[in-house]
């Protein structure tokens, strides 16, 4: 069975620090990547996915992602955040056969102190 | 964001009670799917649907059964509700299931068991 890791489970930051969260997925075959972001109050969004090709990925709102297969890792980053991105991140793996249902990691929480 | 509406929004119900969410989406998308998120779980897959009529368990199925009789709707029931049944629980829909597929997410519902 597939399972996705998120070793960061809360980060505080200033605004304007930078950001990077860590995601690690186990499935050795071809794998869809995903990373949500939740409000708090509202249901999930879709910040980016990575399916092929270029292994960084840019999504909304300034954020970006980098598939690295050799070391299972698809971290999330963004060079500078804002008091708006508080929210709940979370990663997303989905093997490339089989079912089609998405395995989440068990998300991190940033709080974004002005 | 994609037509995906979930009801009740929130629920407040006893141990013991049948429950039951609909979800309803106006996208006509052939797949939905029911996950319930919980605190340092993430969102974990109940059941899922790949049409009318066709559905099966994810990873935590038990003491949860679904329905889908038409495309556009999704019915996760709780047959004998318990404490542990106490969740939020979302609703995602995607197109094809084909390997560019995204899911996308409900708004919602708040359930809890006393």
């Amino acid at each position: 069975a597939q399972s996705v890791s998120q070793h960061n489970h809360h980060v505080i930051l200033s605004e304007a620090a930078s950001l990077e969260l860590g995601c690690n997925y186990s499935y050795g075959g071809t794998v869809n990547l995903f990373w949500y972001v939740q409000y708090p109050g509202q249901h999930l969004q879709l910040l980016l996915k990575y399916f092929s090709g270029d292994p960084l990925v840019k999504g909304i709102k300034g954020f970006e992602a980098e598939f690295i297969k050799s070391k299972f890792s698809f971290n999330l980053r963004k060079p500078s955040v804002q008091w708006s991105d508080t929210a709940e991140y979370f990663c997303a793996s989905r093997r490339g056969t089989g079912r089609r249902a998405l395995t989440f990691g068990s998300g991190t929480r940033l709080q974004v102190q002005p | 964001d994609a037509g995906i509406t979930q009801s009740p929004r929130h629920k407040v119900t006893e141990t013991g009670t049948p429950v039951t969410l609909r979800c309803h989406q106006t996208e006509n998308h052939r797949y939905m799917y029911w996950y319930r998120q919980d605190p340092g779980h993430g969102l974990r897959l109940i059941h899922y649907s790949y049409g009318v009529k066709d559905t099966d368990k994810g990873e935590v199925s038990d003491g949860y059964s679904v329905s889908r009789s038409k495309t556009e709707d999704f019915l996760l029931t709780l047959e004998s509700a318990t404490s542990s049944q106490t969740s939020v629980y979302f609703c995602a829909i995607s197109e094809s299931g084909a390997l560019s597929d995204t899911q996308y997410f409900g708004p919602g519902t708040r359930l809890t068991v006393l």
